[in-house]
């Protein structure tokens, strides 16, 4: 089942801050987000596990609240850089131990401008 | 740490031809690989997965006789898409797992057929 991101895209002028959600309507065991720039593969950001978790990386940061079976992808003064599709996928609980697999949304397109 | 690599970059072939493509996990040992499709402006899809010594776990819907794949050593994956159409073409990427979180992607490859 593939996650439901929001919203599709989003234009922002360096230094204002965004959020991406990710959504699913199964029970998830762990939420990637990935970066994507225009022609390139996809470069992992960061992974979350437990309900409730939160991470950052820079000044990105993500949470997954595992009740509501939702993660969101929070960017803080956000930089040029900054600028790709980003994408979550998710992984159901495995039977036994992780099986990796992941199922991607369908992206949400950032654009910092100056 | 965590590069992958994929051979070609880009190809153009005839429609009737197989394609090769090549994934390789060039600093560490990957029990398990995957194999996606992007078309433009839209999410990864897997195909299949594929695991070192084994045949590969393909997707609903995906061909097994058409996209051949090969897991002959810990460092090499490749997919062979067999008499190419042109609604084969598309950006295959393959991605790589190592002790740890997160699936480290190659570059893709950009299959054209005429």
């Amino acid at each position: 089942q593939q996650p439901v991101q929001s919203p599709q895209a989003v234009i922002l002028r360096e230094g204002e801050d965004a959020v991406i959600n990710c959504s699913s309507s199964k029970a998830l065991y762990s939420v990637h987000w990935y970066r994507q720039k225009h022609g390139e593969a996809p470069v992992f950001l960061m992974i979350l596990l437990k309900g409730g978790e939160q991470k950052g990386h820079e000044k990105i940061s993500a949470s997954f609240n595992e009740k509501k079976q939702q993660s969101s992808l929070y960017l803080t003064a956000s930089q040029l850089s900054y600028s790709g599709t980003y994408f979550c996928g998710t992984e159901m609980p495995p039977s036994g131990g992780s099986n990796y697999k992941l199922t991607f949304g369908k992206g949400t397109l950032l654009t910092v401008n100056p | 740490g965590a590069v992958v690599s994929q051979h070609p970059s880009w190809v153009i072939c005839k429609s009737g031809t197989s394609v090769k493509i090549e994934c390789r996990s060039l600093d560490f040992q990957a029990t398990t690989m995957f194999w996606y499709r992007q078309f433009p402006k839209q999410s990864l899809m897997l195909m299949a997965t594929s695991n070192e010594g084994s045949k590969a776990t393909y997707e609903q819907g995906v061909e097994k006789d058409k996209f051949l794949i090969n897991h002959a050593s810990l460092t090499l994956s490749t997919l062979t898409v067999t008499s190419a159409h042109p609604e084969d073409s598309s950006f295959y990427i393959c991605s790589a797992i190592r002790a740890g979180p997160g699936q480290f992607f190659g570059p893709g490859t950009r299959l054209t057929v005429l």
